[in-house]
C-alpha cells in the first residue's frame, strides 16, 4: 500500500462545476496536512494546510478524518485557471521534516 | 521573505557527461534542504536531504551526490549521467523546526528541467 493514495484522475470539468479530491494516508501517526498544486512543467506550490476543524480559503475547502486517514479537497465554482495537478502531502512522524507526495490529481476545467 | 533560486532552468547533456546543479535559499538560516526528482507524468521521488552543512542523507542508490558547501548552499553532483537521468529537478526548503513536526511545510525552487541524451 502506497504511504499516500489519491484520485488518479484525470477530472474533467465544465467552469463553475464543484469537484471533490481524495487522499487517503497510511500512517496514523502523521502529523501535518497539505494541498500543493502543480502546473504544467512548473514547480509545486503550496495550496493550502490541512487542519483537524477543516479549513477554507475562498473557493477552496479543505477536511481531515484523522480516524479514517483521509483528507479532502473541494473547489467550488471551478475556474479555467484551477487546472492543474492537486498534489496531497503528509508530514509523517519522526521522519526529520520529510513530507510524503502523492502522484497527484489532475484536473482540467473547460469553458 | 525567503526565495529559493535555482540553475540552469534547462539542461541538455550527453549520456556520459558530469552533471552540476545548484540551489541558493536567501532570507532564512540553517534550512533543511532537499532534492526532488520527477519523471515525465511521475510523482516527486525524494532524493537527498540535508540538515545542516556536511550532513546529506540519501533516500535511494544512485549515481547522484549531493553537497551542502555552505549554510545555504545545496548541489546536485553527477560524474556520469544516465539517460534514466532525465527530469525535473527540483530543490526544496524547510525550516529548521520543521524536523521537530512543526506545522510549516516545504517551498520548492523553479527546478531544472535535465534531458540526457
Amino acid at each position: 500500500r502506497k504511504e499516500v493514495e489519491q484520485d488518479p484522475g484525470p477530472f474533467n470539468v465544465p467552469e463553475g462545476a464543484t469537484v471533490a479530491f481524495n487522499c487517503t494516508y497510511s500512517n496514523s501517526a502523521s502529523q501535518s496536512f497539505f494541498w500543493y498544486r502543480q502546473d504544467c512543467r512548473k514547480e509545486p506550490k503550496l495550496l493550502m494546510s490541512v487542519y483537524s476543524s477543516g479549513n477554507e480559503d475562498g473557493r477552496f475547502t479543505a477536511q481531515l478524518n484523522r480516524a479514517s486517514q483521509y483528507i479532502s479537497l473541494l473547489i467550488r465554482d471551478s475556474k479555467l485557471s484551477d487546472s492543474a495537478t492537486y498534489l496531497c502531502v503528509v508530514n509523517p512522524a519522526n521522519q526529520g521534516g520529510k513530507l510524503i507526495f502523492g502522484q497527484g490529481t489532475e484536473l482540467s476545467v473547460k469553458p | 521573505s525567503q526565495t529559493i533560486h535555482q540553475w540552469p532552468a534547462t539542461l541538455v547533456q550527453p549520456v556520459g557527461s558530469p552533471l552540476s546543479l545548484e540551489c541558493t535559499v536567501e532570507g532564512t538560516s540553517n534550512p533543511n534542504l532537499y532534492w526532488y526528482r520527477q519523471a515525465a507524468g511521475r510523482g516527486l521521488q525524494l532524493l537527498f536531504y540535508s540538515v545542516g552543512i556536511g550532513q546529506i542523507s540519501s533516500e535511494v542508490p544512485q549515481n547522484l551526490s549531493a553537497s551542502r558547501p555552505q549554510d545555504r548552499q545545496f548541489i546536485l553532483s553527477s560524474k556520469k549521467l544516465l539517460l534514466s537521468d532525465s527530469g525535473f529537478y527540483l530543490c526544496a526548503w524547510s525550516p529548521a523546526f520543521f524536523r521537530e513536526g512543526g506545522t510549516d511545510t516545504q517551498y520548492f525552487g523553479p527546478g531544472t528541467r535535465l534531458t540526457v541524451l
